[in-house]
């Protein structure tokens, strides 16, 4: 079946602008985790939710993050106001509930110019 | 931070066992040892994981000590698409999960 995608697989963009990222998790899998991870780095917690509830956001590092999962499938990660230092690979994973195996996408790669 | 602890990097011959200890001295009862692999270029890919108990699975064993306080993944047989960056997870049900660096395993022909 189909694993988890995340689109686009680059973004390039400019300081200060808005940038969307895009995880579709694995069909009825409820938990759904965003991570970011630089170069040389294991991967950092961003946010996991459970369903449609972001069950713990304590890994979004300001309030320029957000992320959305409304119908409790496709997530979206948005950052306001992009800065150099949000260059990264944002990673999406999947499972069926927390302590299950977590199914990683192929990640987004951003750079903030 | 990570509350594990793994070698830097780490090498191992084609066909041969290939076992990656971690730390995790400070490990409560309730919490597991997970074990994940990121192949250059990929997401991290699940591996195995344990509580108290030895585990293993088509990919790999997993070892803990009687205390808990360190554990040892072992690959049996170990090929050169095992080459990869292997991260020990110290996690509590419901917490979020912490990746350290990992260990940089080279499986060598």
């Amino acid at each position: 079946g189909a694993g988890v995608s995340q689109t686009p697989s680059n973004k390039v963009t400019e300081k200060g602008k808005y940038v969307e990222l895009r995880c579709d998790p694995i069909s009825g899998h409820t938990a759904l985790y965003w991570y970011r991870q630089s170069l040389g780095q294991g991967p950092e917690f961003l946010i996991y939710f459970q369903g449609t509830g972001a069950a713990d956001d304590s890994g979004l590092p300001n309030d320029r993050f957000f992320a959305v999962r409304p119908e409790g499938s496709v997530s979206t990660l948005k950052i306001q106001r992009t800065e150099r230092g949000d260059s990264a690979m944002y990673l999406c994973a999947s499972s069926f509930a927390w302590a299950n195996e977590q199914f990683f996408g192929p990640g987004t790669r951003l750079t903030v110019l | 931070d990570a509350k594990t602890t793994q070698p830097t990097s780490m090498d191992c011959a084609e066909g041969r066992a290939a076992n990656l200890p971690c730390n995790h001295s400070t490990i409560s009862g309730n919490e597991y040892v997970y074990w994940y692999r990121q192949i250059h270029s990929q997401g991290p890919q699940y591996i195995i994981h344990g509580l108290k108990n030895n585990e293993t699975n088509e990919m790999a064993s997993l070892i803990i000590t009687e205390d808990r306080k360190s554990s040892t993944l072992i690959l049996p047989h170990a090929t050169l698409r095992d080459t990869a960056v292997y991260y020990c997870i110290e996690v509590n049900y419901g917490q979020n999960f912490v990746f350290g660096p990992g260990t940089r395993l080279s499986v060598l022909p």
